[in-house]
């Protein structure tokens, strides 16, 4: 049952233009949401994240999009470098537990940004 | 500034035998994880402690188990390796509030022949 997904495996962009990152959630007492980049032979870095009492979240030339009524949420990088090119995780938290989050990461979607 | 590290890049071992994946972090963050990343199925939580000497099964515990002795330190034990956990396994650790994310370790790609 996978909780976090993204329906792209794969997405080329040319250099310049936007790349939208899509991601889905079905369990909707989520309340943090964040995206994470990986490249290859190297853990994946945290890149942006939101709450989910708000609907945007912007940082320099990512932005991440969420809306709770249709559970989605979108990564856009404008404008797309070559070094963006990476496995893109879209990732969602469990409520704080006093302790500890629990995050559920999606599949990825690996972007190529092409010069 | 390697906050996250973990002791083996690449390893390559055979069915069946008893493997120790190492993980030290030095932020003094309570909580750690092991996860292990595969094609088309993404980052999958294996177990997580949140305090020393304490642990908690994740989504795929089944032939794992994991040790925390010291608060910086989280092994993860593959009791008898199988061809199916072939994998890249990632370390991540956070801290007990002031929380935004996880930080991971830069991965042990395990090879079992």
């Amino acid at each position: 049952d996978q909780q976090v997904k993204q329906n792209s495996p794969s997405l080329s962009v040319q250099e310049g233009r936007i790349s939208i990152l899509n991601c889905d959630y079905t369990n909707s007492m989520f309340d943090y949401f964040l995206w994470y980049k990986k490249y290859p032979a190297e853990g994946p870095t945290f890149l942006i994240s939101i709450s989910s009492i708000k609907d945007k979240n912007e940082d320099g030339r990512f932005t991440v999009f969420l809306n709770k009524s249709a559970k989605h949420l979108s990564l856009h990088i404008v404008p797309s470098q070559p070094g963006d090119s990476a496995v893109y995780f879209c990732a969602a938290s469990d409520p704080f537990r006093g302790g500890y989050q629990k995050v559920t990461f999606g599949t990825g979607t690996k972007l190529q940004v092409i010069p | 500034d390697v906050k996250v590290t973990q002791s083996s890049r690449y390893l390559v071992k055979r069915t069946g035998e008893k493997v120790f994946l190492e993980c030290v972090q030095d932020m003094d963050h309570e909580n750690m994880f092991w996860y292990r990343q595969d094609p088309g199925l993404g980052l999958r939580l294996i177990y997580f402690s949140y305090d020393v000497k304490m642990k908690e099964k994740g989504d795929i515990p089944e032939g794992y188990s994991v040790s925390r002795e010291k608060k910086e330190r989280f092994s993860l034990i593959l009791e008898s390796a199988s061809t199916n956990q072939t994998s890249m396994y990632l370390c991540a650790s956070s801290p007990t509030g002031n929380w935004n994310g996880y930080t991971f370790g830069s991965g042990t790609r395990l090879t079992v022949v």
